[in-house]
Formats: C-alpha cells, structure tokens, sequence
C-alpha cells in the first residue's frame, strides 16, 4: 500500500475557477502535512503546511486536514496561469521523524 | 538569503562510474535531507543529518550509496559503482531543525539529474 496517493491525471481548470486536489495517506501517526508547487525543471516549493484538524487559509490557498479519514485537500481559488504546476502533497511522521513521504503529484493547468 | 543549492545540475554517465553530487544547505540549517525520483515514481526519502550525524538513513537503497556531511555544513552523496536503475533527479532540502519534535518544514534544492547509460 502506498503511503501517500494522490489522485492521479492532470486537472484542467479554466482561468478562475476552483482548482480542488486531494491527498490521502496510509499512517495514522502522521502529524504534518504539506502542499509542495513543483515547476517543470525547479525545485519544490512549499505553499501551505498544516498540523491541525480543520482549515488553514493562505491567500487564494486553502488547505483541509482530516486525520480521522487521513485526507489532506489543497484549494486555489481564482485560478490563474501561474498555477499551473505539478502539486505535491508530503507528509511528515510522528514526533522525532523528520523524512516526509510524497505522493507522486497532481498536474494543474490552468486555461486562459 | 540564499536558498538550497545543489551542484551539478545534471550528470550523464556510464554504468559502473563514480559519481559525487554536492549539496549546500540553507546557512545556519542544522538538518539537512537527500531524496531522489526515479521515473515516474514519487519522490522518495534517502537519509537525514542533523548537523555531521546521520539520524535516519533508513531510505538509502544500498551500500552504494554514501552520503557524508563532515564539518555539518554542505553534504556529498556519492554512487559507487553507478547501476541504470540509479538513474532520476536527487534532490536536497534543509530544515532550521528547532526541536520543535514535529517534522518542520524543508526546503528543497532544484535537484541534481542523474542519467546512468
């Protein structure tokens, strides 16, 4: 069993709609969880991390956590161009395991 | 301030070759990180230092690979001898490493592409 899934196939959406990702995972000790934006080529770059059951909002981001059903969501509200990239969702182990399993990403892309 | 940098770029070799990636961490970082990416497959965990101490190297695929981070400053992972199958992108994060206990957040370097022919 994987540790992290994310579903899988690109995500079209047009130019500010809604982009809604989720990720689920396999460990029920995780304890953080984190939204990583890889472009083509570059490094992953962190856009939200959460701890805590419920919502966190970050400008046009969105992340929900729910460790009873062991899922992690990422909304971007009014998507833009920009936004289009490959969405990476990490989680982080119990207390003193710093190693962070990925999921293998969704694409997002963003239509004018 | 300067992020994760990892040095070279890309590397194209041939089976049974040495190769020794580098990574510099974000200054004052005590915790440091390498993962790879294989094709297609998620990225996955190889170790982690926590200064010039290997706290888990529990990822490390087997006993061709060494990573050393002497003086707890930049760290070297090297592949010795290369197989086809080591072929993917290796990357590098740093955390500040708090203690805080909860895993922090890490930053990640543009990676390293490994071709193995």
């Amino acid at each position: 069993q994987k540790e992290v899934e994310q579903n899988s196939g690109p995500l079209s959406v047009p130019e500010g709609a809604i982009a809604s990702l989720n990720c689920t995972y396999s460990d029920r000790g995780s304890q953080s969880f984190f939204w990583y934006r890889q472009y083509s080529g570059k490094s992953p770059e962190l856009i939200m991390f959460i701890y805590s059951n419920g919502d966190k909002e970050d400008g046009r981001f969105t992340a929900q956590l729910n460790k009873a059903s062991q899922y992690v969501s990422l909304l971007i509200r009014d998507s833009q161009p920009s936004d289009s990239a490959t969405y990476l969702c990490a989680v982080g182990g119990d207390y003193g395991n710093n190693r962070l399993a990925f999921g293998k990403g969704n694409q997002v892309v963003v239509i004018p | 301030e300067a992020g994760v940098t990892q040095f070279p770029s890309h590397s194209v070799i041939e089976k049974g070759q040495t190769v020794t990636l580098r990574c510099d961490p974000i200054s004052g970082h005590d915790n440091l990180y390498w993962y790879r990416r294989v094709m297609g497959k998620e990225i996955k965990f190889l170790l982690h230092f926590v200064k010039e101490s290997k706290q888990d190297e529990s990822g490390m695929p087997n006993n061709r690979f060494l990573a050393e981070r002497t003086g707890g400053t930049y760290s070297t992972l090297k592949v010795q001898p290369a197989e086809l199958e080591d072929s993917g992108v290796y990357f590098c994060a740093s955390s500040q490493g708090l203690g805080q206990g909860i895993a922090e957040t890490q930053y990640f370097g543009p990676g390293t592409r490994l071709l193995v022919l």
